[in-house]
């Protein structure tokens, strides 16, 4: 049974600061990961899809990796902003067709 | 292109009473699935139709249906609510196949007193 796990839960810095938010998982047979931010009491905004194929993705000020056969992702996020602060969810989907989700990672930037 | 729309985007029910939650797929996109997500948790995955099908379901009962229409629009009927149905329910839509972006709309935020 696939499981995600995203570390930390929480996570405060200082505006300016590079960052990097972590997802593993334990089932190496996926089809893709994807990195989603959701602001409170909203929905989900896709920032990056990462076919099992690929090592990362790129978009803007963010740099997503995978590695499959370890099980981990990273999502490096350059430069935050006040305007990062949210909670970023990451997930993966297998041949069940489902999205598998960790429970995510509060970031708060401060000014 | 549209995005994925929602509706309504908040509801208050009794327990025991029924809800339907819409959504609206992104233009293009033939798949849609629906997900139940509860405070300070990652969502969990209900089920998804591919095609007006249901090709996939996660560990809900059967109060929890669905449809997809022939527009590729859905719907997520809840029988006999319980007070654990509260919870932020998001639908998402995506073109065919296992490797595609899926796209989430706004949610609705159920709660069931």
């Amino acid at each position: 049974k696939q499981e995600v796990t995203q570390i930390p839960a929480a996570l405060s810095v200082p505006e300016g600061e590079n960052l990097v938010l972590n997802c593993s998982f334990t089932d190496s047979a996926i089809y893709n990961l994807q990195w989603f931010r959701q602001d409170p009491g909203k929905g989900l905004t896709s920032l990056l899809l990462i076919q099992s194929s690929q090592r990362e993705q790129t978009s803007g000020r963010l740099n997503a990796s995978l590695d499959k056969s370890s099980g981990r992702s990273t999502l490096y996020i350059a430069a935050s902003q006040p305007g990062d602060s949210a909670t970023y969810l990451c997930a993966v989907r297998g041949s069940n067709y489902q999205l598998i989700w960790g429970a995510g990672t509060k970031l708060i930037i401060k000014p | 292109e549209t995005g994925v729309t929602q509706s309504p985007t908040h509801l208050i029910k009794t327990r025991g009473q029924q809800v339907t939650l819409r959504c609206s797929s992104q233009s293009g996109h033939n798949t849609v699935s629906w997900y139940q997500q509860a405070l300070g948790q990652g969502p969990q995955f209900i089920f998804q139709y591919y095609r007006e099908e249901e090709n996939g379901r996660g560990n809900f009962p059967p109060r929890f249906s669905g449809l997809q229409f022939p527009n590729y629009s859905s719907e997520l009927n809840v029988n006999a609510l319980e007070l654990d149905d509260s919870a932020l329910y998001l639908c998402a839509s995506s073109r065919d196949g296992m490797n595609t972006e899926a796209f989430f709309g706004q949610g609705t935020r159920l709660t069931v007193v």
